[in-house]
C-alpha cells in the first residue's frame, strides 16, 4: 500500500517557539493532504486541508495564523505551529488520499510544549 | 448538528468470537464510508472502504455493511484474535471532507 511519512515523530519545545512538522507521500503524489490533531482517548479532529499550489482550507475554530500550512510539492506538506503553548501539546497526524479515495496516514508526531 | 457515533467506547470479546462494531451518523451524506485501525501512539491504518451504493464489503475476516437509510455501518471481525485488539475508527468521506467517529476500543481476550 501507499506510504506516508512524518517527521519528526516526537518533539519537545519551549512555550513561545515554533515547530515545523513535515508530511511526505513516499510513493505517490498527493495534491491534497489533511492535517489532524488527536488528544488522548479522543478521535481525530480535522484541522485543515492542504492543497498543492493554493492556500489551505481550515476547519472552523482552527487559527490559520497559528497553524501555518504549506503544500510545497505534490509529495510534501508542512504544518508549522507558531508561538506554541502547552495547550497545543497533542498528537498531530497527516494523511493523503490515493486515487481510490483511500486515506493513508502518517505515523503521527507527538508534540509536547513545556 | 453533524455527528458520528460509534458504539460503546470499549468492547471486550472472547477469542474466536465475532466482534461487531457500529457506526451511526446524522446530518451527513457520505459518498464513502471507511474503517481504520489505530494502535496506541500510531496513525490510523486503512482497512476497508464501502461506497454509498454498496451494501456489503468483505476482506478476509473483515466484513462491512452500509445502510444509508439507517445511516449506519456495521464492522465485523470474525474468528477474532488477540492481535485484533486495537481502536477501530469509522470515517465518512463526503467527497469534500473527511470526518472520523469517536472510535471503539476492542479487546480480544485469549
Amino acid at each position: 500500500g501507499a506510504v506516508v511519512s512524518q517527521h519528526p515523530s516526537r518533539v519537545i519545545c519551549k512555550s513561545g517557539t515554533s515547530v515545523k512538522i513535515e508530511c511526505r507521500s513516499l510513493d505517490f503524489q498527493a495534491t491534497t493532504m489533511f492535517w489532524y490533531r488527536q488528544f488522548p482517548k479522543q478521535s481525530l479532529m480535522l484541522m485543515a486541508t492542504s492543497n498543492e499550489g493554493s492556500k489551505a482550507t481550515y476547519e472552523q475554530g482552527v487559527e490559520k495564523d497559528k497553524f501555518l500550512i504549506n503544500h510545497a510539492s505534490l509529495t510534501l506538506s508542512t504544518l508549522t505551529v507558531t508561538s506554541a503553548h502547552p495547550e497545543d501539546s497533542s498528537f498531530y497526524i497527516c494523511s493523503a488520499p490515493t486515487g481510490w479515495n483511500e486515506q493513508y496516514f502518517g505515523p503521527g508526531t507527538r508534540l509536547t510544549v513545556t | 448538528s453533524q455527528k458520528i457515533e460509534q458504539n460503546s467506547e470499549a468492547l471486550n470479546i472472547q477469542e474466536g468470537k465475532t466482534a461487531t462494531l457500529t457506526c451511526n451518523y446524522t446530518n451527513y451524506s457520505p459518498a464513502y464510508l471507511q474503517w481504520y485501525r489505530q494502535d496506541p501512539g500510531r496513525g490510523p491504518v486503512f482497512l476497508l472502504l464501502i461506497r454509498e451504493n454498496e451494501k456489503e464489503k468483505r476482506k478476509e475476516r473483515l466484513k462491512v455493511t452500509f445502510d444509508t437509510t439507517l445511516k449506519q455501518s456495521l464492522f465485523h471481525i470474525t474468528a477474532s484474535q488477540p492481535a485484533d485488539s486495537a481502536t477501530y475508527l469509522c470515517a465518512l468521506d463526503t467527497r469534500n471532507q473527511f470526518y472520523f467517529g469517536t472510535g471503539t476500543s476492542l479487546t480480544v481476550i485469549p
